[in-house]
């Protein structure tokens, strides 16, 4: 069975600095899906950045970049000029390569954004 | 643009008692999913309707069961509700054979979500 870890319960980050979570997954298969999920206050999932595993170029998208490690089976989230709208829980989370696949999601980081 | 609408926000139920969760999925999708968020957790995988089948389940019991409608809108029914069973009950809607090149576009739109709690 897949499984998701985030070990990070909390992070807290100044204003306009640079922040990293962690997140390690495992599962047999090959072709994958990795995301990261923001969940604010509001409690609606946003999709912040996602990889494709057989991709070996780490994604990005604006403030918000990958480290992808196959082998490692590790996929963190670095984000950039942190602001106070990032301020939420962080999920990351594994879907299968298949159309109707599910989520298997972290247990999940509180980022704290300090002005 | 209609994303993905749950109802109602808020819900207090009895132990013992049924509850029926809706949802209905951003426009253009066909596939229904359901998650059990416990407070401070992550979302766990109920189950997943599509063309009004049941196509995946999680481990959950059969005390949880769904229905998906010709208009693609969705339910979630539980009964018997047990304490345990309080959480955020989240839909996630999304296209099978949908696009995989934008961010925007790709992958499950999420709802804000039902809050029962069990009292």
């Amino acid at each position: 069975a897949q499984t998701v870890t985030q070990s990070q319960p909390e992070m807290s980050v100044q204003e306009a600095e640079t922040v990293t979570l962690s997140c390690t997954y495992d599962t047999s298969e090959s072709d994958y899906y990795l995301f990261w999920y923001k969940q604010p206050p509001s409690r609606q999932m946003i999709l912040v950045i996602r990889q494709e595993a057989y991709k070996q170029q780490n994604a990005t998208e604006n403030r918000f970049s990958v480290n992808f490690q196959k082998a490692a089976k590790s996929f963190s989230l670095k984000i950039s000029d942190s602001q106070l709208g990032d301020a939420a829980m962080y999920f990351c989370a594994y879907r299968r390569r298949s159309n109707t696949g599910k989520l298997i999601f972290g247990q999940g980081t509180t980022l704290q954004v300090k002005p | 643009d209609a994303g993905v609408t749950q109802s109602p926000t808020h819900l207090i139920k009895t132990r013992g008692q049924q509850v029926t969760l809706r949802c209905s999925p951003k426009s253009g999708h066909d596939t229904v999913s359901w998650y059990q968020q416990a407070l401070g957790q992550g979302p766990q995988f109920i189950f997943q309707y599509y063309e009004e089948e049941e196509r995946q389940r999680g481990n959950f019991p059969d005390r949880f069961s769904g229905h998906q409608f010709p208009n693609y809108s969705s339910e979630l029914n539980v009964n018997a509700l047990l304490l345990g069973d309080s959480a955020l009950y989240l839909c996630a809607s999304s296209l099978v054979w949908g696009s995989t090149t934008s961010l925007t576009d790709y992958g499950y739109t999420f709802g804000s979500g039902t809050r029962l709690t069990v009292v």
